[in-house]
C-alpha cells in the first residue's frame, strides 16, 4: 500500500523550533520530489516547501523562506522539515506528499499521494 | 508568481444538480501543468484532476476538467452526496506550487 505518514506535530512557543517527519511506504521513494503543504484552521491549502528527488534542489514559500529548511534520507524513504523561529501564523496541519511531472511530456500528475497530516499548534 | 482565483466562494447546489467551479490564474498556465483536488472534512485532499482534463485513477467519470491559458473549470455533470466537498485548483511550476483559496460545494 502506497502510504505517507507524518509526526512531530506538537504545541510550541513562539520563537520555538521543530522537526516534522514524513515515512514513505509503498513506492520508490527516491524517484519523486516531495512536499510540504500546510492548512491553517479553516483555511485553505498552502504549499510550503518542495525538494528534489535527490535532495539537490529545495524550494520553499515566501511565508517560511529562511526559517524552515526541506530535506530527505533516500536510505529511510523519510522526508523531514526543520521548522525555526516559529510564528503564531504557522498553526497548521502539515501534510506532506509527493508528486510527479513528465519533463519529456510535460505533463504533471498532480499531488498524488498525500498523508493525513501532523498538527502544528505555536501558541504560548 | 502566478495566483489562482477560484469562484464562486461557495456554491450551494441540490444532488442531482451541475456544478461548475472556475479558476483563474493570474497569467497563462501551460494546460499540461494544471490539477484539481477534491477535500472533506477531517480528510486529506485527493487528486481528481491533472493536466487539466485527465481523470487521476478511481475518480468517476462525472467529475471533468476543462480550459486553457487563464481560465479552466472543473464540472461536476449530477452532484452525488459525496461530492459535497471543498474543490482546489493547483499549478505547476518549477520551483514551486500554487493552490487557488478553494469553492466550497454545499447541499442547498
Amino acid at each position: 500500500e502506497v502510504q505517507l505518514v507524518e509526526s512531530g506535530g506538537v504545541v510550541v512557543q513562539p520563537g520555538g523550533s521543530l522537526r516534522l517527519s514524513c515515512a514513505a511506504s509503498g513506492f520508490t521513494f527516491d524517484d519523486y520530489t516531495m512536499h510540504w503543504v500546510r492548512q491553517a484552521p479553516g483555511k485553505g491549502l498552502e504549499w510550503v516547501s518542495l525538494i528534489s528527488w535527490d535532495g539537490g534542489s529545495t524550494y520553499y514559500a515566501d511565508s517560511v523562506k529562511g526559517r524552515f529548511t526541506i530535506s530527505r534520507d533516500n536510505s529511510k524513504n523519510s522526508l523531514y522539515l526543520q521548522m525555526n523561529s516559529l510564528r503564531t501564523e504557522d498553526t497548521a496541519l502539515y501534510y506532506c506528499a509527493k508528486d510527479e511531472i513528465d519533463g519529456d511530456l510535460g505533463l504533471y500528475y498532480g499531488m498524488d499521494v498525500w498523508g493525513q497530516g501532523t498538527t502544528v499548534t505555536v501558541s504560548s | 508568481e502566478i495566483v489562482l482565483t477560484q469562484s464562486p466562494g461557495t456554491l450551494s447546489l441540490s444532488p442531482g444538480e451541475r456544478a461548475t467551479l472556475s479558476c483563474r490564474a493570474s497569467q497563462s498556465v501551460s494546460s499540461s501543468y494544471l490539477a484539481w483536488y477534491q477535500q472533506k472534512p477531517g480528510q486529506a485532499p485527493r487528486l481528481l484532476i491533472y493536466g487539466a482534463s485527465s481523470r487521476a485513477t478511481g475518480i468517476p467519470d462525472r467529475f471533468s476538467g476543462s480550459g486553457s491559458g487563464t481560465d479552466f473549470t472543473l464540472t461536476i455533470s449530477r452532484l452525488e452526496p459525496e461530492d459535497f466537498a471543498v474543490y482546489y485548483c493547483q499549478q505547476y511550476g518549477s520551483s514551486s506550487r500554487t493552490f487557488g483559496q478553494g469553492t466550497k460545494v454545499e447541499i442547498k
